[in-house]
């Protein structure tokens, strides 16, 4: 079955650092989005992208945050300068249609960890 | 109002029992309704749609009244392993993305 894969599972890092997480959507998947869980709390929307652009993002997602999908299978998530609050579970998914009628498949997290 | 409402629980029931979730949302004009389950660290899975008429899938049926902007659950039959977070969500017309409750925790015992 395919599934979306997401590296690395974990990563610790040094406040004010920069981390990118890395997620390879499902193959013919159009629709890109991450989320993320912070401890004990809910799963947040981040931001979503489409045709190669990004579609929404919530306040959450502010100039610290960037996606890219720099060729035709990866899509990155990037944190420039990392704070203690960006600890979390961050989840991609992929959809192959828009959500009022697609489905959304999550990969199984990357848990970041910043100290 | 928060988005997406739910009681956080914990339900802890013996095997067998019958078990209802419910939640509430705020916006409206919001067009499709999910149940998602989240077991520990691990990510959400769809568990089922919700639709407008009510729909039954196995053991686990789902309702949603769009006048009361509720949404419910019931699972009948428990199992042990049907121990997991189960998250209500929803999506807005014209919105590409999921707002998820904070979950209803499900733990099911001998």
């Amino acid at each position: 079955e395919p599934e979306v894969t997401q590296t690395p599972s974990h990563q610790v890092t040094q406040m004010g650092q920069e981390v990118i997480l890395r997620c390879v959507p499902i193959s013919n998947h159009l629709y890109f989005y991450w989320y993320r869980q912070i401890l004990g709390q809910k799963v947040e929307f981040l931001v979503s992208f489409y045709n190669n652009e990004i579609s929404e993002k919530s306040e959450i997602f502010d100039d610290q945050f960037s996606v890219e999908r720099p060729d035709g299978s990866n899509f990155t998530l990037k944190i420039r300068s990392t704070k203690l609050e960006d600890s979390a579970m961050y989840f991609c998914a992929s959809s192959e249609e828009d959500l009022d009628t697609g489905e959304l498949f999550f990969g199984e997290g990357s848990r970041l960890t910043v100290l | 109002r928060k988005e997406v409402e739910q009681d956080p629980g914990p339900f802890n029931v013996p095997e067998g029992a019958t078990v209802a979730f419910n939640c509430t949302y705020s916006n409206s004009a919001s067009q499709s309704f999910f149940w998602y389950r989240q077991d520990c660290r691990k990510e959400p899975k769809l568990l089922m749609s919700v639709y407008s008429s009510g729909n039954e899938d196995g053991r686990f049926t789902a309702q949603l009244n769009r006048a009361s902007q509720y949404i419910s659950l019931l699972i009948r039959d428990s199992k042990l392993s049907d121990s997991a977070t189960y998250l209500c969500v929803v999506n807005g017309r014209g919105y590409n993305k999921l707002i998820f409750g904070a979950g209803t925790r499900l733990a099911v015992h001998p």
